[in-house]
């Protein structure tokens, strides 16, 4: 069975800073899927950005990236110029490959931006 | 293009009573997906439905049960309701992962 561990409960960064939240998972797996969500209040998950293990390259979605280390498997997300719309709770997410698998979560880091 | 929608948004019921909560999934999905999401956790997942059949299933009693509709829209059904089933249930629909789930926005359940 796969599990995900996010070690920071809570973090705060002040707005237009860089901000890293961490993530770290474990698997026999040699292929799979891991994500990021985001949950604003509004209580629905955003896919914020996705990292398919056989790639090495690190995704990017405009002011959000990873470094995914799959040796170690980590998978950390970086924030850049922070603004008051990523407040948020944001979880880390781990899928395999077959068909409409199901995601396993970790249990959240409540990110907080300061105007 | 509607997303997810799920009803009712909020819901009170009693310890041993029975809910039953419903979603609709997106347009053009095909596949719905049930998490339980207890206050301050991660989503846990309860089962899948993809042509109107139970396909996966996590690790929940079978006082939990669902049902997929032709249409694709979905139930989740609770019977004796427990103090600790009260959560946020959430319903995500897909139709070729592992592009992702596309989530609603929950009901929140509480049970007194």
């Amino acid at each position: 069975a796969q599990t995900v561990t996010q070690s920071q409960p809570e973090m705060s960064v002040q707005e237009a800073e860089t901000v890293t939240l961490s993530c770290t998972y474990d698997t026999s797996e040699s292929n799979y899927y891991l994500f990021w969500y985001k949950q604003p209040p509004s209580r629905q998950m955003i896919l914020v950005i996705r990292q398919e293990a056989y790639k090495q390259q690190n995704a990017t979605e405009n002011r959000f990236s990873v470094n995914f280390q799959k040796a170690a498997k980590s998978f950390s997300l970086k924030i850049s110029d922070s603004q008051l719309g990523d407040t948020a709770m944001y979880f880390c997410a781990f899928m395999k490959p077959e068909g409409n698998e199901k995601l396993t979560f970790g249990t959240g880091t409540r990110l907080t931006i300061i105007p | 293009d509607a997303g997810v929608t799920q009803s009712p948004t909020h819901l009170i019921k009693t310890r041993g009573q029975q809910v039953t909560l419903r979603c609709s999934p997106k347009s053009g999905h095909d596949t719905v997906s049930w998490y339980q999401q207890a206050l301050g956790q991660g989503p846990q997942f309860i089962f899948q439905y993809y042509e109107e059949e139970e396909r996966q299933r996590g690790n929940f009693p079978d006082r939990f049960s669902g049902h997929q509709f032709p249409n694709y829209s979905s139930e989740l059904n609770v019977n004796a309701l427990l103090l600790g089933d009260s959560a946020l249930y959430l319903c995500a629909s897909s139709l070729a992962p592992p592009y992702g789930y596309t989530f609603g926005s929950g009901t929140r359940l509480t049970v007194v």
